[in-house]
Parts: structure tokens; C-alpha cells; sequence
């Protein structure tokens, strides 16, 4: 099942630059998108979400964009951190089912 | 800030041994589910649950599986026979209403380990 996909498996930014985190889905039933940031041995937890009837979601530090025509998501966090470095999963859902399709997450890694 | 509650964080059973894996859900939520990440994989559902039944449930989720809301806070995944392979990190989470389109929230995890 590769509906949602992160292709990148580990970024690594400099402290206080931007970080961009990709994710790529095949479904177009998704009108549901959700970023959640993970660590080790912990469950994930919520960072952003977006709509697709939206095409920004911005929150603090944190922004999604959303390209529909492209099948496409990304997850801006400007300035960078390093206590933000997690796995990031992006994860989508759709009107006709209650289950959150997961990518293979991205590990990011913010160093200073 | 309310939060899911798992428990055990860890267990480790023989295989064929019957494990129960305890939940409290956000308690104004009305939706419950189970997750689960084998090691190294991405976080596959398991099975939703609302009013009391099984709303949706994925190819994973078989005859082993089980869930159960015995009172009106807790929210138990049943395994009744374990299989190696069913050695993962198992996730609750809960939202208010049905997922698309609201958040989920997720639990700590419980670490199942069958040997």
C-alpha cells in the first residue's frame, strides 16, 4: 500500500534554516492531510493539518502547503530547531474511511 | 492538555499466549482506534471503533484480533494467540469525531515483544 509516500528517509539542516519535508500521495479520494512528528519509542504526535480544500495551513513555526494538480505536500518549519529532530510522517485520510494512511516518515535531523 | 493513556509501555509474552493491551482514550472522544508500527515500517491501522462496535477494520485485523470497551473509559486490543510477527509498537488514539477531517490523537504505545 503506497497511497502516501515520503521519498526523502533523513534530512539534515543547520539550526535556524528551513527545513522542507516532503510527501507525495496517489489517492484522490485524500481530502485529509496531517503532519505528525514522532520520536523514538513514542507515539506520534499532532503538528499540522490542511484540508484540501486549502491550499496553506501555517502554524507558528510550522507551515503545510498543499498542491493538489501534483499530488503533492510539504511541511515548511522555519527556523529550525534542534529539539526538532524526530521522524516526521505525513498521513492522509479520506470522507469514505475512518483510517489515517501513513508514509514511511523522513528523520530529520537539525544540527547546530 | 488531555491526552491517550496506554498501558502496558512494555510487554513481552511466549508465543501462543494471549496479551491485552490497555487504553484510556481522551475522554470527551467518541471515535477510538488501534494502530500498530512494526519495527522499521510505517504506522498501519488496525481497527476503528465507535458507539460500541467495530466501525472499520483493516486485513491485518483478524480472527486473533479483538476490542472491547468493558467500561466507559478503557479501550482494550485483544490478541488472542500471538505470532511472532505480531511483535510491534501498538498505538491507541482517539478523536472526537470521525477521522477525516479531524485529528487523531495517539498514545505513547505499547511495545509488544513475542518470543
Amino acid at each position: 500500500d503506497q497511497q502516501v509516500k515520503q521519498n526523502s528517509p533523513s534530512l539534515s539542516v543547520q539550526e535556524g534554516r528551513i527545513s522542507i519535508l516532503n510527501c507525495d500521495y496517489t489517492n484522490s479520494m485524500f481530502d485529509y492531510f496531517l503532519w505528525y512528528k514522532k520520536y523514538p519509542a513514542e507515539g506520534p504526535t499532532f503538528l499540522i493539518s490542511i484540508s484540501s480544500i486549502k491550499d496553506k495551513n501555517e502554524d507558528g513555526r510550522f507551515t503545510v502547503f498543499l498542491n493538489k494538480s501534483a499530488k503533492h505536500l510539504s511541511l515548511h518549519i522555519v527556523p529550525s530547531q534542534p529539539g526538532d529532530s524526530a521522524v516526521y510522517f505525513c498521513a492522509a485520510s479520506s470522507i469514505t474511511t475512518d483510517k489515517l494512511i501513513f508514509g514511511t516518515g523522513t528523520r530529520l535531523q537539525v544540527f547546530p | 492538555e488531555p491526552e491517550v493513556t496506554q498501558t502496558p509501555s512494555h510487554q513481552v509474552t511466549q508465543m501462543g499466549q494471549e496479551v491485552i493491551l490497555r487504553c484510556v482514550p481522551i475522554s470527551n472522544h467518541l471515535y477510538f482506534y488501534w494502530y500498530r508500527q512494526i519495527l522499521g515500517q510505517k504506522v498501519e491501522f488496525l481497527v476503528s471503533f465507535y458507539n460500541n462496535e467495530i466501525s472499520e477494520k483493516s486485513e491485518i485485523f483478524d480472527d486473533q484480533f479483538s476490542v472491547e470497551r468493558p467500561d466507559g473509559s478503557n479501550f482494550t486490543l485483544k490478541i488472542r494467540s500471538t505470532k511472532l510477527e505480531d511483535s510491534a509498537m501498538y498505538f491507541c488514539a482517539s478523536s472526537e469525531v470521525a477521522s477525516s477531517g479531524n485529528t487523531i490523537y495517539f498514545g505513547e504505545g505499547s511495545w509488544l515483544t513475542v518470543v
